[in-house]
């Protein structure tokens, strides 16, 4: 049973460029929520997708939207990148009925220059 | 409030017991969670205790919850090299939000 898996997993962009990140939940799971790590800070929350539509979203600028297909993988966009930007961008898969069990993939480092 | 905090640095011997400390502020919490991250990987759930239990026993890993101070704390008995980490304390919510809120986390240091 595959856990939570996410591509890529280092990435390095130049300031205003757009980026996409990649999440596949964990078997069985429907709903993924975002969330954004910076160096020595604890995650937090970007957004959460369920049926294919943002339902919930965190304090970050439109610059951060996302997507869910069918299959409930789920992409993160970023437009217009910041340096601030940089950080670890972490997706965590739950069960509609279960939302407070969010297990998290391992990450993608982005790193913007 | 959303506010989770936590000491930012904990050292003990191998094979001591640690004890990890959490306040948290949004009394509505129904969950609240310990969580691993080791150097360069993503975050590994440990445990999570409901709001209207006192305490949490798995294996080496006890949690105790306040309700009333608002306070959560990790034991881990016998303390191993591979325990070295950053923990975070983190709490389903606040209200109405489907998403887990977390601490600026505790790197736990084990000195052989």
């Amino acid at each position: 049973d595959a856990g939570v898996t996410q591509s890529p997993t280092h990435l390095i962009k130049t300031r205003g460029q757009q980026v996409t990140l990649r999440c596949s939940p964990k078997s069985g799971h429907d709903t993924v929520s975002w969330y954004q790590q910076a160096l020595g800070q604890g995650p937090q929350f970007i957004f959460q997708y369920y049926e294919e539509e943002e339902r919930q979203r965190g304090n970050f600028p439109d610059r951060f939207s996302g997507h869910q297909y069918p299959n409930y993988s789920s992409e993160l966009n970023v437009n217009a990148l910041l340096l601030g930007d940089s950080a670890l961008y972490l997706c965590a898969s739950s069960q509609r009925d279960s939302p407070y069990e969010q297990y998290f993939g391992p990450g993608t480092r982005l790193t913007v220059t | 409030g959303e506010d989770v905090e936590q000491s930012l640095f904990l050292s003990v011997r191998e094979g001591d017991s640690s004890v990890i400390n959490c306040t948290y502020t949004d009394s509505s919490s129904t969950y609240l969670y310990w969580y691993k991250q080791e150097p360069g990987a993503g975050l590994q759930l440990l445990t999570y205790i409901f709001s209207n239990m006192d305490m949490k026993q798995d294996q080496r890993l006890t949690v105790l919850l306040n309700k009333k101070d608002k306070h959560l704390s990790l034991r881990i008995a016998d303390t191993q090299t591979g325990d070295s980490a950053i923990y975070f304390c983190a709490e389903f919510g606040p209200r109405g939000y489907q998403k887990v809120t977390f601490g600026t986390g505790t790197k736990l240091q084990v000195i052989p």
